[in-house]
This record gives structure tokens, C-alpha cells and sequence, in this order.
């Protein structure tokens, strides 16, 4: 089946505790991106990758980290999170990032809580 | 800059309904258009897009999406509205040069009666 992978789906931790949230795909899919979603705000994204090794800041960067090492997978590392940071993070692929508009798929979310 | 309105947080049609949703967008250039559904502890699932032609966009489950370019408009519909229905709905456009950055309005959550 084809989809976009989430590991974990749910996850508390404390204030500065590195993390790492693992996304998945299996479409072959060149791009890549995270995202998070807060009430009122709607989906914001974090960071995107058109390729492997190559990645990009989007809107809301700060406080994360992100590698494309093999074109599969694309982590999310929070280094040292914080109580803002808590949140759903959703990953999503599409077929290719240029100028194309290809769907993104999502993954089924991370619900993450920084105490 | 772009953006995406929403203009209602929440939606109430009783079922056998049509129902509404309204989305609004300002973006440079040429837009895409989509809608995505989330239902409860699940990822977004893909609706339907517009890219370019007929202004009337079928998707899945039954819902379309009309296209107004005069009134920067994207509203969501369906004919007559089930109860899993219910859900939240996101519009997104795609921003200009943004290599499929998606911009989301803040959602819709629909509520359908028996």
C-alpha cells in the first residue's frame, strides 16, 4: 500500500530532551516536507527537501532540524525542544517539488507534548 | 503574500443536505487549489485540485469544488451531506515559487446531523 509513515504517533517528553520523529514514504516520491498544525492556524510548514540532500527552511524553522540522507526517509529532530514546540506534525510527499502541482500525500500525524 | 481564508470555524447541515464550505485565497499568479479532509486522529486525506480548465472540480466521496476566479473563490460542496461527513476540511493553495509549498487556511470543521 501506498503511504507516508509516522513514527511515533504519540509522544510526551520534558523540556530539552532531544527527539526525533521519523517519516517514511513509499512512492518513490522525490519531495518531501513537514509540517505542523495548531488550532486556529491551520498547517504551517517547517521544512521541505526537494531531493536527497537537499533541503530547505520553510515558514516556522526554528527549533528544528531535519536530514534527507536516503529519498525515503526524511526525520524531524528537535535538538532541544520546548513547551511551544508542542503540537501535530504531519510529513507529506508528492512525486516532485518544482513547479508541477503534484498532490502531497500526508502521513497520519505525531501529537507531540513538551512538558 | 499569500494567503487563505476560511471564513467559518464550523459548518452544522443535517443530513440529505447540501452543504457548503467556503474557502477565499489571494495568491500571485495562477492558483492551485485543494482541499484535503481530517478525520479524527487520522492524517489529511487528499479531496480533490484545481489546476487550470473547467471551473467545477470533482473529487472523492462525492464532493466538488467550484472555481471562481473573479471572486478569488474556492468553495467546497456536495449534494446531499452523510453523517461521515463530519470532519474537519482544509483549502490550501499553492504558493507562487514556493517548489509545492502549500498554504492552509485554518480549517472548517463540518458537522452533520442525523
Amino acid at each position: 500500500e501506498a503511504q507516508v509513515t509516522q513514527n511515533p504517533r504519540y509522544l510526551i517528553t520534558v523540556t530539552g530532551k532531544k527527539l526525533t520523529v521519523t517519516c517514511s514514504q513509499n512512492m518513490n516520491h522525490e519531495y518531501m516536507s513537514w509540517y505542523r498544525q495548531d488550532p486556529g492556524l491551520g498547517l504551517r510548514q517547517i521544512y521541505y527537501s526537494m531531493n536527497v540532500e537537499v533541503t530547505d527552511k520553510g515558514d516556522v524553522p526554528e527549533g528544528y532540524k531535519v536530514s534527507r540522507k536516503e529519498k525515503r526517509n526524511f526525520p524531524l529532530i528537535l535538538e532541544s525542544p520546548s513547551p511551544n514546540q508542542t503540537s501535530l506534525y504531519f510529513c507529506a510527499s508528492s512525486l516532485a517539488g518544482g513547479t508541477a502541482p503534484d498532490t502531497q500525500y500526508f502521513g497520519p500525524g505525531t501529537r507531540l507534548t513538551v512538558l | 503574500a499569500q494567503s487563505v481564508a476560511q471564513p467559518e470555524d464550523q459548518v452544522n447541515v443535517a443530513e440529505g443536505n447540501p452543504l457548503t464550505v467556503k474557502c477565499t485565497y489571494s495568491v500571485s499568479g495562477n492558483p492551485y487549489l485543494f482541499w484535503y479532509v481530517q478525520y479524527p486522529n487520522r492524517g489529511l486525506q487528499f479531496l480533490l485540485k484545481y489546476i487550470t480548465g473547467d471551473n467545477l472540480v470533482k473529487g472523492s466521496y462525492g464532493f466538488e469544488a467550484e472555481f471562481n476566479k473573479s471572486q478569488t473563490s474556492f468553495h467546497l460542496k456536495k449534494p446531499s451531506a452523510l453523517v461521515s461527513d463530519s470532519a474537519l476540511y482544509f483549502c490550501a493553495v499553492r504558493a507562487f515559487g514556493g517548489y509545492n509549498k502549500l498554504i492552509f487556511g485554518a480549517g472548517t470543521r463540518l458537522a452533520v446531523h442525523p
